[in-house]
């Protein structure tokens, strides 16, 4: 089975900072890689699908890089609506998709 | 507007059974696999199980292959996930999925249903 880690698992920033979040695959996934933020108390909801495509309606300061094995979330510069838990998943492996275990990016 | 509703919360004894609901709309509900997914108290997501309500094919993660089970009525739009015998670990959060294919693979859980909590204590 294809496992995924996320680093870190928490983190604390401000308004207007550049964050980055990592997903890391246990083997080769290619691109099958979606991002997905949750708030408390609500569902998750797709950011980035295909490592590095944008949802509609997402504001573009989401980005995603990455293929292969490495892939980042990037939030250019964070704004108080998006504190919250960032969940990486893979779907190369269908259909035993896997989600890694969760970025909590917190307020400084 | 693609929309997936599901059924209110419920409490359960342990031994009890339970099916909750997910109806589908804004969309061709029998074209597009829809997922299930747990999520534990305080804790990650969990992808359980996928149905094409086109045709009822159906794959379980090996982690709830046998717990659970997952249909669909494609007459309304409606897709199910029951349990026999809920047990005090069944507590969580259970959320519905459309899965979007990009070509001819999945990309991606494009939309998600508000939620369905699910307590089990005696």
């Amino acid at each position: 089975d294809i496992q995924l880690t996320q680093s870190p698992s928490f983190l604390s920033a401000s308004v207007g900072d550049r964050v980055t979040i990592t997903c890391r695959a246990s083997q080769g996934i290619s691109s099958y890689l979606a991002w997905y933020q949750q708030k408390p108390g609500k569902a998750p909801k797709l950011l980035i699908y295909a490592a590095s495509t944008l949802q509609s309606g997402v504001p573009s300061r989401f980005s995603g890089s990455g293929s292969g094995t490495e892939f980042t979330l990037t939030i250019s510069s964070l704004q108080p609506e998006d504190f919250a838990t960032y969940y990486c998943q893979q779907l190369n492996s269908y259909p035993l998709f896997t989600f890694g275990p969760g970025t909590k990016v917190d307020i400084k | 507007e693609v929309q997936l509703v599901q059924s209110g919360a419920e409490v359960k004894k342990p031994g009890e059974s339970l099916k909750i609901s997910c109806k589908g709309s804004g969309y061709s509900f029998t074209s597009y696999w829809i997922g299930w997914v747990r999520q534990m108290p305080g804790k990650g997501l969990e992808w359980m199980g996928i149905i094409y309500p086109g045709d009822s094919d159906t794959r379980y993660s090996p982690s709830f292959q046998g717990q659970v089970t997952i249909s669909a009525d494609k007459s309304i739009s409606t897709a199910y996930l029951q349990w026999s015998s809920l047990k005090a670990s069944d507590t969580a959060m259970y959320y519905c999925v459309r899965l979007r294919s990009g070509g001819i693979a999945v990309d991606s859980f494009d939309y998600w249903g508000q939620g369905t909590l699910v307590t089990v204590s005696s």
